[in-house]
């Protein structure tokens, strides 16, 4: 079936560490992906997307990677600081559901000082 | 700045009452969803809209029912509330094409408890 999930539920490190936040999906024919952070209260904010055109794309300290070969995505955070302590979640567009994105269930991101 | 709103954050209802969410964007977005997010089950897609008074369900429609009379606002209807629709229930919008992505923005949230 079709499914986007994360590989991990929490992930804790330090602060000014390097964070990798990892997704795998399971269908091929999605063409886009988004990440998106959520602080605790609020709703989820884009961080940053890819095309599955597209290998690599770099933002302010974030990285995202995907390799369609092993249908992975990954976020990177450089240098993470306790702001970027939230729940963060990877989501896909399935051509089939037009528009709508497929969430996977979001990984835990807690930085300690 | 994309602004989506959402009526209430935070709603208490009884059993079989008839539940409205609002959410208004100001973008003029085309495109606008609802969904509830849940711990351990991440957000479920309930119902989604491509344009005023057009509506197709998400992957958990049961039990809900939406509007969309005007382009800006899209409402959420709970026709009789039941305890396992507590949630956090959130809105969001998008426009295809802008900057050729399907960046979907979202609400606060609004936290439905159910009794």
């Amino acid at each position: 079936g079709e499914s986007v999930g994360l590989h991990l539920p929490t992930l804790s490190v330090q602060e000014g560490d390097n964070s990798i936040i990892n997704c795998a999906y399971s269908n091929s024919a999605s063409d886009y992906f988004i990440w998106y952070k959520q602080e605790s209260g609020k709703g989820p904010q884009f961080i940053i997307d890819i095309r599955s055109n597209m290998d690599k794309r770099q933002g302010q300290r974030v990285t995202v990677l995907l390799n369609k070969t092993v249908k992975h995505l990954s976020l990177q955070i450089a240098a993470t600081q306790p702001g970027d302590s939230a729940v963060y979640f990877c989501a896909e567009i399935l051509r089939q559901a037009g528009t709508a994105l497929i969430f996977g269930k979001g990984t835990t991101l807690s930085v300690s000082s | 700045d994309v602004k989506v709103t959402q009526s209430s954050r935070y709603l208490v209802k009884r059993t079989g009452e008839k539940v409205f969410l609002e959410c208004v964007q100001d973008m003029d977005h085309e495109n606008m969803f609802w969904y509830r997010q849940d711990p351990g089950l991440g957000l479920r897609l309930i119902y989604f809209s491509y344009d005023v008074k057009m509506k197709e369900k998400g992957d958990i429609p049961e039990g809900y029912s939406v509007s969309r009379e005007k382009k800006e606002r899209f409402s959420l209807i709970l026709e009789s509330a039941s305890t396992n629709q507590t949630s956090m229930y959130l809105c969001a919008s998008s426009s295809p094409g802008q900057g050729d992505t399907d960046t979907q923005y979202f609400g606060p949230g609004t936290r439905l408890t159910v009794l």
